[in-house]
C-alpha cells in the first residue's frame, strides 16, 4: 500500500458527461501529481500542485481541470468527455525533499461510452 | 516511437535467470533517476532510485546503472521470479528536483517458470 488514496476505483460515464476523481496523497506530502495512462500513450503527466497551489502544468486538456484544497487532497475534473477520454487516471504524491520518489495509487480507470 | 500496451517492447526470461531492462533517457538535464514496477490493474511501485552522482546503486536482487554519456539507464533483477511479471517503467526528473517525472514507454518482463 503506498498510502495514496484514488476514488473511485472505476468510472463508466457517457460522452459529454463531467466527472471528478479524487485524490488523498500520503501523509505529510505536499506535492500531488496526476498522470494519464492509456493503451497508446503511456504514462503522460497532467497537473502538478504543491500545497495548494498549480505548479507545473503538462499535456492537460483544457476541458481538464484540478484542484488541491486545504487538507492537500486534490481532485481532477474531467469535462465534457470523449470517448479518447478513456483511461487510466493515477495520482501520486512526493515529499518536500528534492528529488525524492512519487508514490502511486492504484487509479482510477475511466470508461467513456 | 514505441508504445505500453499492444507495442510495449517485450522481455521473456526464465525463472531464475538475471533480467536486464534498458532505458533511454531523453532530457540531459535530468540527474534523478527511478524505475518503477506496474503490475496488471494496480498503480506503479517504486523500485530503486539513483541520482546523478552515482553510476550503480544496489538493492534487493535489483541494481541500476546510469550511463549519462549516452544517457542510459538499465534494470537488473537477479534470480527472476513469476512475481517479477509487470511492466517496469523509467523515470526521470528533467532537472526539476520537486517536479513532475517524465516516464518512459515501459518494458513488460515475462518470466517463464
Amino acid at each position: 500500500d503506498s498510502g495514496v488514496t484514488q476514488t473511485p476505483k472505476h468510472l463508466i460515464t457517457a460522452t459529454g458527461q463531467r466527472v471528478t476523481l479524487r485524490c488523498s496523497p500520503r501523509s505529510g506530502d505536499l506535492s500531488v501529481y496526476w498522470y494519464q495512462q492509456s493503451l497508446d500513450q503511456g504514462l503522460q503527466f497532467l497537473i502538478q500542485y504543491y500545497n495548494g497551489e498549480e505548479r507545473a502544468k503538462g499535456n492537460i486538456l483544457e476541458r481538464f481541470s484540478a484542484q488541491q484544497f486545504p487538507d492537500l487532497h486534490s481532485e481532477l475534473n474531467l469535462s465534457s468527455l470523449e470517448l479518447g477520454d478513456s483511461a487510466l487516471y493515477f495520482c501520486a504524491s512526493s515529499g518536500q525533499g528534492a528529488n525524492t520518489e512519487a508514490f502511486f495509487g492504484q487509479g482510477t480507470r475511466l470508461t467513456v461510452v | 516511437g514505441e508504445s505500453v500496451g499492444l507495442h510495449l517492447p517485450t522481455l521473456s526470461v526464465q525463472e531464475g535467470d538475471n533480467s536486464i531492462i534498458n532505458c533511454a533517457y531523453s532530457n540531459s538535464a535530468s540527474d534523478y533517476f527511478i524505475w518503477y514496477k506496474q503490475e496488471s490493474g494496480k498503480g506503479p511501485q517504486f523500485i530503486i532510485d539513483i541520482r546523478s552522482n552515482m553510476d550503480k546503486r544496489q538493492g534487493q536482487r535489483v541494481t541500476v546503472l546510469l550511463n549519462k554519456t549516452v544517457k542510459h539507464l538499465s534494470l537488473q533483477i537477479a534470480a527472476t521470479q513469476p512475481g517479477d511479471s509487470a511492466v517496469y517503467f523509467c523515470a526521470e526528473n528533467g532537472g526539476r528536483s520537486q517536479g513532475n517525472l517524465i516516464f518512459g514507454k515501459g518494458t513488460k518482463l515475462s518470466v517463464k517458470p
